[in-house]
């Protein structure tokens, strides 16, 4: 199995800040990488798929970049709405897998 | 707007077998671009993919779950079904269902269920 390494597992930052996670494959992957977004009792949300390409809807705040074994979300200017945990998941290869998760908590 | 939602117990006895439903709304299972997946996500854990069903009823499922697992399709309700065997405290965890499409060559989970909590205790 492919094996997804997220980091940080957890983040502090404010209302307005820049944010990076960053995901990490096992072996490279190519550009099959999407991010998702969930909260408690809610459906998780899928922010970005093929590591670059923005889900319709999603604000252009998110955005993703990547290729091969290293990829990165970024929120440009983090809003209320987006405390939140984010997941990589990788679709090169069944099993498909995901990252352990990054929290992202109000500093 | 596609809408899913799982049902099933909350609660089941060690070494039985876990079922679930996911009932899909506001669209059709059937088609061939899209495959109905589950996925769990255990506490303190990242999420895990258990596996897929085509509305043809092909399946794909995790090799770690495989002997143990089952999905299920019944495209005169619009629903997919889950049965996983012989279950242990490590089955604990919030069940979701997903729809999973493919485009430019990549599969994701656009479509999410809110997910159900199942507790594997005696």
């Amino acid at each position: 199995d492919i094996q997804m390494t997220q980091s940080p597992s957890s983040l502090s930052a404010s209302v307005g800040d820049r944010v990076t996670i960053t995901c990490r494959a096992s072996q490279s992957i190519n550009m099959y990488l999407n991010w998702y977004q969930h909260k408690p009792g809610k459906a998780p949300k899928l922010l970005i798929y093929a590591a670059s390409t923005l889900q319709s809807g999603v604000p252009s705040r998110f955005s993703g970049s990547g290729s091969g074994t290293d990829f990165s979300l970024t929120i440009s200017s983090l809003q209320p709405d987006d405390f939140a945990t984010y997941s990589c998941q990788q679709s090169h290869s069944t099993p498909w897998t995901f990252g352990q998760g990054t929290k992202v908590e109000i500093k | 707007q596609v809408q899913l939602q799982e049902s099933g117990p909350g609660l089941v006895k060690p070494s039985q077998t876990l079922s679930l439903t996911c009932t899909v709304s506001g669209g059709s299972i059937n088609g061939d671009e899209y495959y109905w997946t589950w996925i769990r996500q255990s506490p303190g854990k990242g999420l895990e993919w258990i596996g897929h069903i085509s509305y043809r009823g092909f399946t794909h499922y995790n090799p770690s779950l495989k002997s143990r697992l089952s999905i299920s399709v019944d495209k005169s309700q619009n629903q997919f079904s889950l049965k996983l065997g012989s279950v242990t405290a490590a089955d604990t965890a919030v069940y979701y269902c997903a729809r999973e499409g493919v485009l430019s060559s990549t599969a994701f989970f656009d479509y999410w269920g809110q997910g159900t909590l199942v507790t594997v205790s005696s």
